[in-house]
């Protein structure tokens, strides 16, 4: 997808090892999410950022951790990896906020516990 | 707390048919109803989006039917074709929310 790039496409871990998912945008655009997909639940909230080091929590954000050090950058972290994060991560980007202002995902993050 | 519930989970639709995703939201304070599309492998892309200033939106074939007193919105996909298969997330945000809220999402195949 144009102006935003994921790493890594496919990942394998095991339980209880720490994992690091990135986000990558050339659109300097202010917000960016990051979202879970799962059969039946849709697309879910982890955590989301209005700005660089300003970020806050989701409706699924137990488990995870985010950092925006750079405009472009925004990192989601499992500190300890459970089978139940076994999902796709998406991440998404905004220009602005709410109403009028659609996302722009990635191509996504298949992560799988084992 | 689901705030958007979409129906129905899947459907099939014949070449050439009407396609009819439903979606009904709970806050009165959403302002901005977008769907999307995703193909599989991709992230999902913006398809159609209203506002509840209107009934109705059309971009093509497709076409969104909004109902604010029944807090109802609906996707239509006329003369539905098979690269229209994929799944469809109806969506719901405030002016003033950082963030949208997406329903379950509808996987819609299209046969031959």
């Amino acid at each position: 997808d144009a102006g935003i790039t994921q790493s890594p496409r496919h990942k394998v871990t095991e339980t209880g090892t720490p994992v690091t998912l990135r986000c990558h945008q050339t659109e300097n655009h202010r917000y960016m999410y990051w979202y879970r997909q799962d059969p039946g639940h849709g697309l879910r909230l982890i955590h989301y950022s209005y700005g660089v080091k300003d970020t806050d929590k989701g409706e699924v954000s137990d488990g995870y951790s985010v950092s925006r050090s750079k405009t472009e950058d925004f990192l989601l972290t499992l500190e300890s990896a459970t089978s139940s994060q076994t999902s796709v991560y998406f991440c998404a980007i905004s220009e602005g906020t709410g109403g009028g202002y659609g996302y722009t995902f990635g191509s996504g993050t298949r992560l799988t516990v084992v | 707390q689901q705030q958007v519930k979409q129906s129905p989970q899947s459907l099939i639709v014949q070449k050439g048919g009407i396609s009819i995703i439903n979606c009904a939201y709970e806050n009165t304070a959403f302002d901005y109803f977008p769907w999307y599309q995703q193909f599989p492998g991709k992230g999902p892309a913006l398809l159609i989006a209203i506002r509840p200033d209107v009934s109705e939106k059309k971009e093509g074939r497709f076409t969104i039917s909004f109902n604010k007193s029944a807090k109802q919105f609906s996707l239509h996909i006329m003369d539905s074709q098979p690269g229209d298969s994929a799944t469809y997330f109806c969506a719901a945000s405030t002016g003033s929310a950082s963030k949208i809220i997406f329903g379950s999402g509808t996987r819609l195949s299209i046969r031959p």
